[in-house]
């Protein structure tokens, strides 16, 4: 079946810290893969996905390189900042509409 | 344009009480999904709505949960009786088109439902 893994949190870091996120997949086929964000009180919005292996997805200085070889979508950033502090989802697609999550990663930078 | 709205952001019931919650898509989006988040576990995909029609629910937990979507646009998902194992936060999210890939989801902000 499918499903996915990513580190347990929280995960505290000072500022500009580099930050990684693992991220481990199990799938049938070709999925596609992503990083949503939830910053506080907020939904969840995309941060970044790749569609096939190899591709790199990036935004806002978060980056994420599709391992097929290694099923993974490891989450990085050079530098945080205070207001990365947010939930992160590591989470892929299959065929069809829906998405299959990771538990998600807390993430909380300090000044 | 405006977002996908969800109400309420926070119910507290008693245990064997009824809930609805609501979710309003981002109008013209015909595909509408329901997720759920249980005690810091894992986001599940509950259903998917195309229009008024349910293409997918599997992920429905059992029959205590119903989810409508009359006229294809907003969608209830009704807890009756709740239990205490429903507690977590409830996610809707709407598409243009299904696959993520191809289409942005957006999502709500979610209910956050307390069963005591």
């Amino acid at each position: 079946g499918n499903s996915v893994t990513q580190m347990e949190g929280p995960v505290t870091l000072s500022e500009e810290a580099f930050l990684t996120i693992n991220c481990t997949y199990t799938a049938t086929g070709y999925p596609s893969l992503f990083w949503y964000v939830q910053y506080p009180g907020e939904g969840l919005q995309l941060l970044l996905k790749a569609t096939k292996a190899d591709d790199k997805g990036s935004n806002k200085g978060f980056e994420a390189t599709y391992r097929k070889e290694t099923t993974s979508f490891h989450l990085e950033k050079g530098s945080v900042q205070v207001s990365d502090s947010a939930v992160y989802f590591c989470a892929l697609s299959p065929q069809g509409g829906k998405l299959i999550f990771g538990q998600g990663t807390e993430l909380s930078v300090k000044p | 344009e405006a977002g996908v709205t969800q109400f309420p952001s926070h119910s507290v019931i008693e245990k064997g009480q009824t809930v609805t919650l609501r979710c309003d898509p981002i109008s013209g989006h015909d595909n509408l999904y329901w997720y759920r988040r249980v005690m810091g576990k894992e986001i599940k995909f509950l259903l998917h709505f195309v229009k008024e029609s349910k293409q997918d629910e599997s992920g429905m937990p059992n029959n205590r949960f119903l989810a409508e979507r009359t006229g294809g646009t907003y969608s209830t998902l009704k807890v009756q009786p709740a239990e205490l194992e429903d507690s977590g936060v409830y996610f809707c999210a709407s598409s243009r088109g299904q696959g993520p890939s191809n289409y942005g989801y957006t999502f709500g902000s979610g209910t956050r439902l307390t069963v005591v």
